[in-house]
């Protein structure tokens, strides 16, 4: 199966610009969550979503970060505007979740994001 | 809330001699755990999961872990450690009944020769 495909790979934009990450999950995943991975720190949620309704969104800061997830299918993170402590990279992951919260979550490669 | 706690930063083991990576989780139900492996400039990996089944799992390249609910533990061992399994590892925590996962913050497994 195709795994999660996020894009850009990296994006380097100056401060105060705005910027947009895409993440397409595995087909059939009804669950998608963006993670924002600091260096040396593990991933920290931004937004969960169960099909198209955001079930999560506590840790997004919601002045500037914003998410989309149409359709229950392709998602969109954005920050606008972009600040030099948002340098990290955006993971992207799904999972094919029934009750509990036993199902695995699968990764894309993230967006290595650059602020200056 | 769930969580985990990493307990080392960094560990550095020499090839062929064992692996422990320390965990320690919090959750107010049945927690399923995780750990994933994440090599440089790549993407995070599924090592192994419990949800409530056997309480030692067995995960891929060697990999186990033993769920102990009296000491909410969740360590990671490898009887013999290779220089391919330098990398960050993660320990994960969701509370049974929902899909919220949250990450340690990591420990890092250097192999020397």
């Amino acid at each position: 199966e195709a795994g999660v495909v996020q894009s850009p790979r990296y994006k380097i934009i100056e401060k105060k610009q705005p910027v947009a990450f895409w993440c397409n999950p595995i087909s059939g995943h009804n669950t998608l969550y963006w993670y924002r991975q600091n260096l040396g720190q593990g991933p920290e949620l931004l937004i969960r979503y169960e099909n198209e309704e955001a079930v999560d969104d506590s840790q997004l800061p919601k002045d500037r970060f914003s998410a989309e997830r149409l359709k229950g299918v392709d998602s969109t993170l954005k920050i606008q505007p972009a600040e030099l402590g948002d340098s990290a990279v955006y993971l992207c992951a799904s999972s094919l979740v029934g009750t509990g919260g036993n199902s695995p979550l699968h990764f894309g490669n993230g967006t290595r994001l650059t602020v200056t | 809330a769930q969580s985990v706690t990493q307990l080392d930063s960094h560990v550095s083991v020499s090839e062929g001699t064992p692996v422990l990576l320390r965990c320690n989780y919090s959750s107010s139900y049945s927690p399923s755990l995780f750990w994933y492996v994440q090599h440089p400039n790549k993407g995070l990996q599924l090592l192994l999961k419990y949800t409530s089944a056997a309480t030692l799992v067995k995960g891929i390249n060697g990999f186990e872990a033993e769920f102990k609910k009296s000491e909410t533990s969740f360590h990671l061992t490898k009887p013999s450690a290779h220089m391919s399994d330098a990398a960050e590892y993660f320990c994960v925590v969701s509370d049974y009944n929902n899909n919220d996962m949250r990450f340690g913050a990591g420990t890092r497994l250097t192999v020397k020769p």
